[in-house]
């Protein structure tokens, strides 16, 4: 079987740290990519953890423990063009694509 | 560089009506994926294709079929449309393989009436 668990929104000021956390269940699992969405667009890639630990990639890190099938997206030094939804994605066998439902992080002043 | 595109952008049915989306990459990659995105549902895969000549049902493929036509095409098709099919709808594509950064398609806006 397979499902994703990720909160639905989070709200933090600008210039804040926020993380999103993303617990999986998937057959054949490769990794975890983590997705960024703007209202009316379409969702871009943020970062990918094949492997256990912390990638990191500007003000974004992302980090999976795949023995605990958690990962999270930790966003630094929020800013307001952060507000979007964020979509953990877990690659499983046969190059499967899945998405969580979404986590809509609002940035306030 | 166009990446990935889809037509059309907007579309109105009836019910009981058929129709094709149409999606097409140009990064040379094996896998290509239909998603549907609905308010608070986030992006639920209909049907992917790892490869060309495969394809593989996703979490929502009733009322849909999907054709791989090549490499570059994979298109997605509702035979008699449902007003459940109201959705926005998004083509991916990538590389196979680890750390593949799926790229998208600008979105079909599907409302079924």
């Amino acid at each position: 079987g397979q499902s994703l668990e990720q909160p639905s929104e989070v709200t933090a000021v600008e210039g804040a740290i926020v993380q999103i956390n993303c617990t999986y269940q998937t057959s054949g699992f490769y990794g975890l990519s983590w997705y960024q969405q703007h209202d009316g667009g379409a969702p871009t890639f943020l970062s990918y953890n094949g492997l256990d630990g912390l990638e990191e990639t500007g003000r974004f890190s992302s980090f999976l423990s795949r023995s605990d099938s958690y990962g999270y997206l930790l966003l630094q030094v929020l800013q307001m063009k952060d507000s979007a939804s964020y979509f953990c994605a877990p690659t499983g066998g046969g190059n499967k694509l899945t998405f969580g439902t979404g986590t809509q992080l609002k940035v306030e002043l | 560089n166009a990446g990935v595109t889809q037509t059309p952008k907007f579309q109105v049915l009836k019910t009981g009506q058929s129709m094709t989306l149409q999606c097409a990459q140009d990064m040379n990659h094996n896998s290509m994926y239909w998603y549907r995105q609905d308010p608070g549902m986030g992006l639920r895969l209909i049907y992917y294709s790892a490869s060309e000549g495969t394809t593989d049902k996703g979490e929502v493929p009733n009322g849909y079929n999907v054709s791989r036509l090549n490499k570059r095409e994979f298109s997605l098709r509702l035979e008699s449309a449902a007003p459940s099919q109201t959705s926005v709808y998004f083509c991916a594509s990538n590389k196979q393989g680890l750390n593949t950064e799926a790229f998208f398609g600008q979105g079909t806006r599907l409302t079924v009436v």
